[in-house]
């Protein structure tokens, strides 16, 4: 079964950088993009950016460049995003997803809460 | 970017009875919508894509419809399992972008 395993929880510094972890398994990893989605009680369900998991090109919403990095390594499935420069704004739950090619967002992962504070 | 605008923000119904969500575009996405369900705790599901069919392993009381910049999400006979939030989602133009989410609680 398709199946999106994230790393844990994170708790970072403002001004620092935190990278997550998305490993896939059950499918073809090269066959669908992996996206990235930030979830906030107040600014709902924002999407990041995508990562085409074959080329490891990248495309990015125009509100997230800067701040995501996203990388993939083919060798073990995993997708991962880099977030820097860190804020308390970028506190949330952070979820991959697996897309495809422009469609909906059919699995997801379990969400990794990311919590910037001093 | 295309703006969603989900109703209503929250929604209680009885045990059996059938509700329904509206999700509205600025403008036409050609039925690129989808539905997710989300529990407390729990990453978002996909119910419905491209606004009516249904994502494998969904019960067949969720259905979907609509067309242009107005779409509907039914849910028949409600279960408590069904208590959740639902998000629309378009993506027939890129970012895509998601509804604000409708609550869904037992009267």
């Amino acid at each position: 079964q398709v199946q999106l395993q994230q790393s844990g929880a994170e708790l970072a510094k403002p001004g620092s950088s935190v990278k997550i972890s998305c490993k896939a398994s059950g499918y073809t990893f090269t066959s669908y993009y992996i996206s990235w989605i930030k979830q906030t009680t107040g600014q709902g369900l924002e999407y990041i950016g995508y990562i085409n998991t074959g080329s490891g090109g990248t495309n990015y919403n125009e509100k997230f460049k800067g701040k995501a990095t996203l990388t993939v390594d083919k060798s073990s499935s995993t997708a991962f995003m880099q977030l820097s420069s860190l804020t308390p704004d970028d506190s949330a739950v952070y979820y991959c997803a697996r897309e495809g090619y422009g469609g909906p967002f059919d699995y997801w992962g379990q969400g990794v809460m990311v919590t910037v504070s001093s | 970017d295309i703006q969603m605008t989900q109703s209503p923000a929250s929604l209680s119904a009885s045990l059996g009875e059938t509700v329904t969500i509206e999700c509205r575009a600025s403008e036409d996405i050609y039925n690129g919508l989808a539905w997710y369900q989300q529990k407390p705790g729990k990453s978002p599901q996909l119910l419905i894509y491209n606004a009516n069919s249904l994502h494998t392993g969904v019960p067949s009381r969720f259905s979907g419809s609509g067309s242009g910049t107005q779409y509907s999400l039914k849910i028949n006979s409600l279960q408590s399992e069904d208590v959740a939030s639902y998000f629309c989602q378009q993506y027939y133009d890129y970012p895509p972008t998601f509804g604000a989410g409708t609550k869904l609680e037992l009267k």
